[in-house]
Formats: structure tokens, sequence, C-alpha cells
């Protein structure tokens, strides 16, 4: 079964700070990952995706995730935070080639950005 | 281009009533997935469609059923609701059932059960 764990529930970092939001998953075959950011009362919007290309992976509003298999991780990184960041980050796991393309998420990590 | 629209954005119903919610999926995008977040918690998957038939099932209890349209567009059903069915029912779309291609998610339905 796959799973998906971010580690912290809450990050707190100053503006112009970096910004490291955590994902492990679990899969028992190479998987397809995603973040999604959501902010307040709207739905998930695409932030980036590991389709087994390349391993570092760029996004947009400058995110950028890294897929490292030994460590079953894909970190979320950004060099300097923006107050506009703030927001509720979730990592997904899927199956390549699975039956159904059902997204697997974790419990969310909230962002917040002190001026 | 318009993207993943659902319907209505708001609404509170009493136990053990039914609901139906609407969602239409960005042109040319022939799968539509159904996912229920309660507050403070990761989407939960309910229903895949594909091509108008049911490509997946979450485990979720035989009250919610889904369906697909000729259009694509999909309607989420749920009979005899509970307290517990209160959340944001979230639709997303993709262009085919492979996930490469990613999802793209609607604003969602917020459900208030009371």
């Amino acid at each position: 079964a796959q799973s998906v764990t971010q580690l912290g529930s809450h990050v707190s970092v100053s503006e112009g700070a970096l910004v490291l939001l955590r994902c492990n998953y679990s899969s028992s075959v190479p998987p397809y990952l995603f973040w999604y950011v959501q902010y307040p009362n709207q739905g998930l919007q695409l932030l980036l995706k590991y389709t087994s290309a390349a391993t570092l992976v760029k996004g947009i509003n400058g995110f950028e995730a890294e897929f490292k298999k030994s460590e079953t991780s894909f970190h979320l990184t950004k060099p300097s935070a923006h107050m506009s960041d703030a927001a509720e980050y979730f990592c997904a796991v899927t199956r390549p080639g699975g039956s159904q393309g059902n997204l697997i998420f974790g419990k969310g990590t909230k962002l917040s950005v002190k001026p | 281009d318009a993207g993943v629209t659902q319907s209505p954005t708001h609404l509170i119903k009493t136990r053990g009533q039914h609901v139906t919610l609407r969602c239409s999926p960005i042109s040319g995008h022939k799968s539509v997935s159904w996912y229920q977040q309660v507050l403070g918690q990761g989407p939960q998957f309910i229903f895949q469609y594909y091509e108008k038939e049911e490509r997946g099932r979450g485990n979720f209890p035989d009250r919610f059923s889904a369906r697909q349209f000729p259009n694509y567009s999909s309607e989420l059903n749920v009979n005899a609701l509970l307290l517990g069915d209160s959340a944001l029912y979230l639709c997303a779309s993709s262009p085919a059932k492979l996930q490469e291609y990613g999802y793209t998610f609607g604003s969602g339905t917020r459900l208030t059960v009371v």
C-alpha cells in the first residue's frame, strides 16, 4: 500500500528565509509524486510533479522538489519565502499504471510566513 | 479556458437528507475524480470516472455514489447524510486516467450537515 508522511503539521519561517517542507512516501513500486498548495477556502493548485523523468523538479512560484529514492523522500523547497506563500501544502503519491488514478495525500503542512 | 467548476459552492443540509454535488471538468478532460477533505486533513479519494465508467472507488460507504455524463461532467450523490459527512468536496479532472498528467482541482463544495 502507498502512503505519504508529511513531517510537521505547521512550519513558520521569516520572509526571505528558506522554505523546507518534508514529505516521505511509502510505495512498493516507483511512484509518481505531487505537491499541491491550498489557500484558505480554495481548492488545490498543482505546484509540481515527479513522473520518473528528472529527479529535480521545478514548479511554479519558485518552488522545487527533489526525488530521492534512497531516502524515499520528496521534500519541497523555496530559497526565499514570500508573504504570499502562506498556505497549506499537501504532498501526494500515486501508482503509475495502476487501474485507478487516485492520489493519496499526506495530512498537510501549514506554512506561516512572518514579516 | 475555464477551470474545473463545481456547484454549489456552499450548502447546508440536515441529517438524513440527500445531496447532489456537480462538477464540470476542463474542456477536453475525460477523467473526473471526487475527493472529501475533512477539516484539518488531506483529501481522501472517493471515486474516479473515466469515459463515463467508474475506474476506482475509495473506502466510502454505499451512501456515496457518482456518475459521469456524456459531456464528461459528473455528479456526486450522498444519501442519508450524517454529521460526519460535513467536509469540503473536491472535484479533479485530468486529460486521461493516466496519472502523469496530474489533476486540476476545482474550488470545492463546502457541505455542512446539521
